[in-house]
């Protein structure tokens, strides 16, 4: 079965640090690049960070560049978000997504169910 | 930065109505515009891609149009299955969301 399974969410104090893992099967995981796009609670949905297939180049929005980094392992079929110096309003559904396309136009044809990150003393 | 508008922001209809939300970007996008639904606890679930493509398993009822800065995407008749949350993205320049438009029960 065609899949993405996110985890790694909890609670987690203001300016501390955590790490989500996607765990991709039933396709070639090297051959697409990924992503994650948050959703805070009754909110829309945000892009967040996307990595090419092979890794070796990744993306940021502004609100996340230099605080989180994203990275991928192929022999494991999985994609990573390190999220570190983390703030309230970085509470949200952190969703892993399959991206499809070419030359960096790419939209998310498939989802991970999403995982939780509360950022709260 | 791109910014996708949408509107409605929410929409009222019946089953059976044809239902039409806009999308509009900030500058020309081409057709790299996807559009996604959402229902509630749920991730997206892709239904357009390319402005016009429908994604494979997507009822033929759904459709998507447009170009440039401005697209639609068209139910022609609405089933209760379809109430959710629609959101398109903009895929031209990075990555940018617009911000929903709720379908709900009249």
């Amino acid at each position: 079965e065609v899949q993405l399974l996110d985890s790694g969410g909890g609670l987690v104090q203001p300016g501390g640090s955590l790490r989500l893992s996607c765990a991709a099967s039933g396709f070639t995981f090297s051959s697409y690049a990924m992503s994650w796009v948050r959703q805070a609670p009754g909110k829309g949905l945000e892009w967040v960070s996307s990595i090419s297939n092979g890794g070796g180049n990744t993306y940021y929005a502004d609100s996340v560049k230099g605080r989180f980094t994203i990275s991928r392992d192929n022999s494991k079929n999985t994609v990573h978000l390190q999220m570190n110096s983390l703030r309230a309003d970085d509470t949200a559904v952190y969703y892993c997504a399959k991206d499809r396309g070419d030359n960096l136009n790419w939209f998310f044809d498939l989802w991970g169910r999403g995982t939780l990150v509360t950022v709260s003393s | 930065d791109i910014q996708m508008t949408q509107s409605p922001s929410t929409l009222s209809a019946s089953v059976g109505d044809r239902v039409t939300i806009t999308c509009r970007a900030s500058q020309s996008i081409s057709s790299w515009l996807a559009w996604y639904q959402q229902k509630p606890g749920k991730a997206p679930n892709l239904l357009i891609y390319k402005a016009s493509n429908l994604a494979s398993g997507v009822p033929s009822r759904f459709s998507g149009s447009g170009s440039g800065t401005e697209f639609t995407l068209t139910i022609s008749s609405l089933q209760p299955d379809d109430f959710a949350t629609y959101y398109c993205q903009q895929y031209n320049t990075y990555w940018t969301f617009g911000q929903g438009t709720k379908v709900e029960i009249k």
